[in-house]
């Protein structure tokens, strides 16, 4: 079953504007990662946040995490083309080291 | 460093036939899990091997088995194949508990 929800399930955009996705989940984590998928093969590892951080940057990524309402963002600042892609979060849980995906947010970013 | 390394890329097979997939895990790690991702959907855990044993398991049937060899790399069986198998296979490597999963190019399996 899948453990978090991505919103919005599409999203499109100009290039030079900023994207914003979310994530909620429902149980305790030990961490959350955010992947990204181009044209449904391997997954790209974005970002890593720790439950006891609260935001963390990436050269344009900036991720967010609230556990008290169990939830992240991932911003994207000045996209561009090649962001278009489809964009999962993914948690753990303590006591173990598997990843639970969400149904993803697909990112359309036109030229 | 050629990163997890998956093959075949691509399986047409026939209903009630088995498959095997194979994955090679990144240099330097010793944990590879398995993740089927149907179209349209988030990869799904099938199980993880570490020390050649599997430490866990999602909710997938005894038909998918798998094997974790002493050099890391990692084998997924599937018998009697459905067509409710056909999806990506996605292997993932990593070194430690609670880290970055590395992700190889997946496998597409379609069941006719």
């Amino acid at each position: 079953s899948q453990q978090g929800e991505e919103d919005p399930q599409a999203l499109s955009i100009q290039e030079g504007e900023n994207a914003t996705m979310n994530c909620s989940y429902k149980t305790s984590i030990n961490n959350l990662q955010w992947y990204r998928q181009n044209s449904g093969r391997g997954l790209v590892h974005l970002i890593l946040i720790r439950s006891n951080e609260r935001e963390k940057h990436s050269g344009r990524l900036r991720v967010t995490l609230d556990t008290s309402k169990k939830s992240s963002s991932l911003l994207i600042t000045a996209s561009r083309a090649a962001d278009t892609a489809s964009y999962f979060c993914a948690t753990v849980h303590s006591g173990y080291s598997t990843l639970t995906f969400g149904k993803g947010t697909m990112l359309l970013v036109s030229p | 460093d050629a990163g997890v390394t998956q093959s075949p890329t691509h399986l047409i097979k026939t209903r009630g036939q088995q498959v095997t997939l194979r994955c090679s895990p990144k240099s330097g790690h010793d944990t590879v899990s398995w993740y089927q991702q149907a179209l349209g959907q988030g990869p799904q855990f099938i199980f993880q091997y570490y020390e050649e044993e599997e430490r866990q398991r999602g909710n997938f049937p005894d038909r998918f088995s798998g094997h974790q060899f002493p050099n890391y790399s990692s084998e997924l069986n599937v018998n009697a194949l459905l067509l409710g198998d056909s999806a990506l296979y996605l292997c993932a490597s990593s070194w430690a508990r609670n880290t970055e999963a590395f992700f190889g190019q997946g496998t597409r399996l379609t069941v006719v």
